[in-house]
């Protein structure tokens, strides 16, 4: 089985600050791993992703993370956070398969303070 | 242009009711899901079709019935709702049954009362 833990329900950080949301992972098999954003009263939006290829991932809106398979974390990290980041975040895994489902993490919800 | 739509985006019913939620993606892809997002934000797989075949079925409960007319829809019916069917119910698709680029639907609130 597969699953994802996140760290820290609430995360707050000023704005111009570095965000850093964690995620760690737990999986038998090579694992895909990705960061959904999710904005009030809307869908999920993908951010990025992790297929094997390059360990940092870059994503949208200047997020990025790393995949580090001796910690299974894949960390979101931003630089510098604006007040448009605010929102929750999950971070989901799958298996490298078709037809995989995705499984999530409990979400992250990203306060920016001015 | 949306590329996965549903609806209704908001739902309110009694107990006891029956209701549908629709859902067309216009991304060409080949899968479809349905997701639950419970009141603690938290997100569950249901139901995934390719190319109209059931490939993936969670625990849910038989209430809740996919039906796949082709694979651009995806529709959700639930049976005698229930207080603990409201929830956030999340349609989302990707191509080649790869979820590594599921792009999710807005969103339908479901309140039963």
């Amino acid at each position: 089985a597969q699953s994802v833990t996140q760290l820290g329900s609430h995360v707050s950080v000023s704005e111009g600050a570095l965000v850093l949301l964690r995620c760690n992972y737990s999986s038998s098999v090579p694992p895909y791993l990705f960061w959904y954003v999710q904005y009030p009263n809307q869908g999920l939006q993908l951010l990025l992703k992790y297929t094997s290829a390059a360990t940092l991932v870059k994503g949208i809106n200047g997020f990025e993370a790393e995949f580090k398979k001796s910690e299974t974390s894949f960390h979101l990290t931003k630089p510098s956070a604006h007040m448009s980041d605010a929102a929750e975040y999950f971070c989901a895994v799958s298996k490298q398969q078709i037809n995989e489902k995705l499984t999530f993490g409990t979400g992250t919800r990203l306060t920016i303070i001015p | 242009d949306t590329a996965v739509s549903q609806t209704p985006k908001y739902l309110v019913t009694q107990m006891g009711n029956d209701k549908s939620i629709k859902c067309e993606q216009n991304l060409g892809h080949d899968t479809m899901y349905w997701y639950k997002q419970d009141s603690k934000k938290f997100l569950k797989i249901m139901f995934s079709y390719n190319n109209k075949e059931l490939i993936i079925n969670e625990t849910v409960p038989n209430r809740f019935s996919p039906k796949s007319p082709d694979k651009a829809h995806l529709n959700l019916h639930i049976n005698s709702l229930e207080l603990g069917d409201s929830a956030v119910y999340f349609c989302a698709s990707s191509q080649r049954g790869s979820p590594t680029e599921a792009f999710f639907g807005q969103g339908t609130r479901l309140t039963v009362v």
